[in-house]
């Protein structure tokens, strides 16, 4: 059974509008989820995270909000650039205390000029 | 610093045949980890390795096998490849002390068994 579900295989948005992405999780006890950020041909990199006890993290163009009572994380990019079209996973981790890793199935992201 | 390295970056088996997938780090990583990624699948853990001389299975360990060779290498091993681990294979490495557990990945293997 899938624990981390990021429902829509991609998304299509205009330069320079919002980005959202979205991701559900399954398991309460996750301390903390991460976004990658993963282009062709390339191995993931890690974009942001955020810690269950926060709501909101902010980097930049990048924003991750948490809601815990819905079990519900969304990325937001503003303003989109060409440069972001790229797959996004989600991952949460910290189960049991585990370092592992535990991902969604990604959702590409193309950002139209 | 060249961070995580895989060797080789692409490769073609057949059936039956064995081959070993390298992963080198040189960060200092204490955590190290092999992902398969399929179309339309996220990252699956296949094993990790939480230190040096030891391993632990993963999601989908069956038709594998690894060996932390060191701090710094962590291989992946197939001992009679079949056609469903056709994948792209990915390794990571961790830092002790990580608060939020975010790995550095590898650029991948591209594998094919024919």
């Amino acid at each position: 059974d899938q624990q981390v579900k990021q429902n829509s295989p991609s998304l299509s948005v205009q330069e320079g509008r919002i980005s959202i992405l979205n991701c559900d999780y399954t398991n309460s006890m996750f301390d903390y989820f991460l976004w990658y950020k993963k282009y062709p041909a390339e191995g993931p990199t890690f974009l942001i995270s955020i810690s269950s006890i926060k709501d909101k993290n902010e980097d930049g163009r990048f924003t991750v909000f948490l809601n815990k009572s819905a079990k519900h994380l969304s990325l937001h990019i503003v303003p989109s650039q060409p440069g972001d079209s790229a797959v996004y996973f989600c991952a949460a981790s910290g189960l049991g205390g585990s370092e592992k890793l535990v991902f969604g199935k990604g959702t590409k992201l193309t950002v139209n000029p | 610093n060249a961070g995580v390295t895989q060797t080789p970056k692409f490769q073609v088996l057949k059936t039956g045949q064995s081959m070993t997938l390298q992963c080198a780090q040189d960060m200092n990583h204490n955590s190290m980890y092999w992902y398969r990624q399929d179309p339309g699948m996220g990252l699956r853990l296949i094993y990790y390795s939480a230190s040096e001389g030891t391993t632990d299975k993963g999601e989908v360990p069956n038709g594998y096998n690894v060996s932390r060779l060191n701090k710094r290498e962590f291989s992946l091993r197939l001992e009679s490849a079949a056609p469903s681990q056709t994948s792209v294979y990915f390794c990571a490495s961790l830092p002790g002390g990580s608060t939020y557990n975010e790995q550095f990945f590898g650029p991948g293997t591209r594998l094919t068994v024919l």
